[in-house]
Parts: structure tokens; C-alpha cells; sequence
């Protein structure tokens, strides 16, 4: 069973250009997480999805920001227009179920955006 | 929301040495308290946690103490070794949310 897999590791883009990034959960977890960890900062929480649904976004700015669980395939974290600031590792967690509920989520290798 | 703050930021400890972590939260409702370790570059990876039912919990050289009347938690290593060096987080589950609200981490480093 693969862990939690997120791709790019790396990924630089231009100011103005858009970011995609991609996590693919754990087998048989339906319930995915994306943080956001600036340098020497802690974890901060952007949104929770779980399938077709966004379950909470209130860690999420509100422009430019998106993010989507389809039915089939990986979620995706995608960031229009990107700006400096938004540099910073993005990373991706999946439960089979809530958080706390006697489950643990686990992390994937995570996304280092650089903008440039 | 909750608030999470962690102690100390950075901590350096001879190896064979202890090392404590502390965490205070301010959302008393909140019921489960897991810690991270995250080495350079890597995932954070679960390494304990407790929930709030329970006052301690042990395992092997790591256990993490809660006291919900006062509102907070601490990691405890002991007989530290070079290995343990990483970022350490805790994390906070509230009674209402949905998801964890994490501690700003604390930098070990074991020294040999």
C-alpha cells in the first residue's frame, strides 16, 4: 500500500503563472487534508476535501486559491496568479476517516513551491 | 479557533540527556493531542499521541503527559540519541473542528 503521494516535490513558477498540485491518498482513505508550511513555521490548515465534496475551507484565502477531490483521480491544490508570498511547502494528509476519530493521517512528501 | 502554542523553539541536549516539549491550547472542548516529528526535508510523521481521557501515555523512550485543567501537553524524550534530532510539532484536535491546528514546532538537536 503506497503512502500518501504527492507530486511535484518541486515545483518553480514564475509571478502571475498558475501552480497545480497534486495529492493522491492513501488507499481506501476518502478523507484528504492540505497544509501549508512556511519556512522554519509550523503547519497551517488550508482546506479539508473529502470525495466531490469540500468539507471545510476556512484556512484557504479566499482569491485565487482552489482546491478539488474528484470522484476519480488525485486532489489538486491550485494557485492562480502566484505571488512570492505563496512560496512555501504544501503538504497533503489523508485519513480513512475524520481526523481524531481514532485514525491517524498521514502525511505525504509534500510540494516545495518556489515562485520566482 | 484554537489557539496552539508551543515551547521552546529550539532545544539542544547531550545525547543520553532528556528533552521536554510543551504545548498549551486554549479550546476546551478539544480531545485529542498528537505529536509530529519532522526531519529535514520530510514528511511529519506521527509519533504519539493521547487523548484527552488519559493523563499519559508511554512508548519505549517517548510519552506525552496531559493536563486538561491547566490546558496543556508535553513530549517527553529520554536517553535522547543523534537520530532524534528533527522539528517537533503538536497538534490539536477541538472538540468542534474538523482538522488540527498544530504547535509552531521545536527544533532538537541532539549533540553526540
Amino acid at each position: 500500500n503506497a503512502g500518501v503521494m504527492q507530486n511535484p516535490r518541486h515545483l518553480v513558477r514564475r509571478r502571475g503563472q498558475e501552480a497545480r498540485l497534486r495529492c493522491s491518498p492513501m488507499k481506501g482513505h476518502s478523507h484528504v487534508y492540505w497544509y501549508r508550511q512556511l519556512p522554519e513555521e509550523g503547519l497551517k490548515f488550508m482546506v479539508y476535501l473529502q470525495k466531490e465534496n469540500i468539507i471545510d475551507e476556512s484556512g484557504m484565502p479566499k482569491e485565487r486559491f482552489s482546491a478539488e477531490f474528484p470522484k476519480e483521480g488525485p486532489s489538486i491544490l491550485r494557485i492562480q496568479q502566484v505571488v512570492r508570498g505563496d512560496s512555501a511547502a504544501y503538504f497533503c494528509a489523508s485519513s480513512p476517516r475524520r481526523q481524531g476519530t481514532n485514525t491517524e493521517a498521514f502525511f505525504g512528501q509534500g510540494t516545495r513551491l518556489t515562485v520566482v | 479557533g484554537e489557539n496552539v502554542e508551543q515551547h521552546p523553539s529550539t532545544l539542544s541536549v547531550q545525547e543520553g540527556d532528556s528533552a521536554v516539549i510543551k504545548c498549551t491550547y486554549s479550546d476546551s472542548a478539544s480531545n485529542y493531542f498528537p505529536w509530529y516529528k519532522q526531519e529535514l526535508g520530510k514528511r511529519p510523521q506521527l509519533i504519539i499521541d493521547i487523548r484527552s481521557n488519559v493523563g499519559e501515555k508511554k512508548d519505549q523512550r517517548i510519552a506525552v503527559t496531559l493536563n486538561k485543567t491547566a490546558k496543556h501537553f508535553s513530549l517527553h524524550i529520554t536517553e535522547t540519541q543523534p537520530e532524534d534530532s528533527a522539528v517537533y510539532f503538536c497538534a490539536v484536535l477541538s472538540g468542534s473542528a474538523r482538522q488540527l491546528t498544530f504547535g509552531s514546532g521545536t527544533q532538537l538537536t541532539v549533540l553526540p
